[in-house]
């Protein structure tokens, strides 16, 4: 079974640009997060998609974040514009649906995003 | 108060010996408790979830619950140098939305 794939792994960009990330989640998971994971912090909820609806986005900065799940698939994460302080590591994770009991989460690689 | 909390460590602990990990959370309505292995510049990777009071074993680990506590642990047997990584213990909270909130996490290190 493949894994959550995300790209692109690195990204370094000036401040106030713009970055977008992608996210493919695991085949038959109607569940999509995001978190942001700052160094030597736990990873921290951004937004929770169930299908192609958000269910939790009260963490993400919606001034400078968006994202997106049109097709209740795949999923973008956009940055507009960036700041140094959201130097970090974009996870995207999946899991089945809640209401069949399972919550376990799987993470993809991360994408780390460096802002200069 | 934080959410979760665990001790950032290091702990450090001789191969063979057993290591023992604990994590503290402030919702009482949690059900879902998580333990996640993080090595150096990898994502988290789930090794052992526990949903009801008591242990659950797997292999070497061993996940402990205690929810009149608030209190959640994890046990490695027979640590070995490849379990040295940072472990992310991650709670459901009461709103049961599927949420994931982190502890930031103890490093261990387990030396040959």
């Amino acid at each position: 079974e493949a894994g959550v794939a995300q790209s692109p792994r690195y990204k370094i960009i000036e401040k106030r640009q713009s970055v977008a990330f992608w996210c493919n989640p695991i085949s038959g998971h109607a569940t999509l997060y995001w978190y942001q994971q700052i160094l030597g912090q736990g990873p921290k909820l951004l937004i929770q998609f169930q299908n192609n609806g958000v269910v939790d986005d009260s963490q993400l900065p919606k001034d400078r974040f968006s994202a997106e799940r049109l097709k209740g698939v795949d999923s973008t994460l956009k940055i507009q514009p960036a700041k140094l302080e959201d130097s970090a590591v974009y996870l995207c994770a999946s899991s089945l649906d809640p209401a069949s009991s399972s919550y376990e989460q799987y993470f993809g690689p991360g994408t780390r995003l460096t802002v200069t | 108060q934080k959410e979760v909390e665990q001790n950032s460590g290091p702990l450090s602990v001789p191969e063979g010996a057993i290591a023992s990990l604990n994590c503290t959370y402030s919702d009482r309505g949690s059900q879902s408790f998580f333990w996640y292995r993080q090595y150096s510049g990898k994502s988290p990777e789930l090794i052992m979830f526990i949903y009801s009071n008591g242990d659950k074993e797997d292999g070497r680990f061993t996940a402990q619950l205690n929810k009149a506590s608030q209190y959640v642990s994890l046990l490695i047997r027979d640590s070995q140098p490849s379990d040295s990584a940072t472990y992310l213990c991650a709670v459901i909270g009461s709103s049961n939305t599927g949420k994931l909130i982190f502890g930031q996490g103890t490093t261990l290190q387990v030396k040959p």
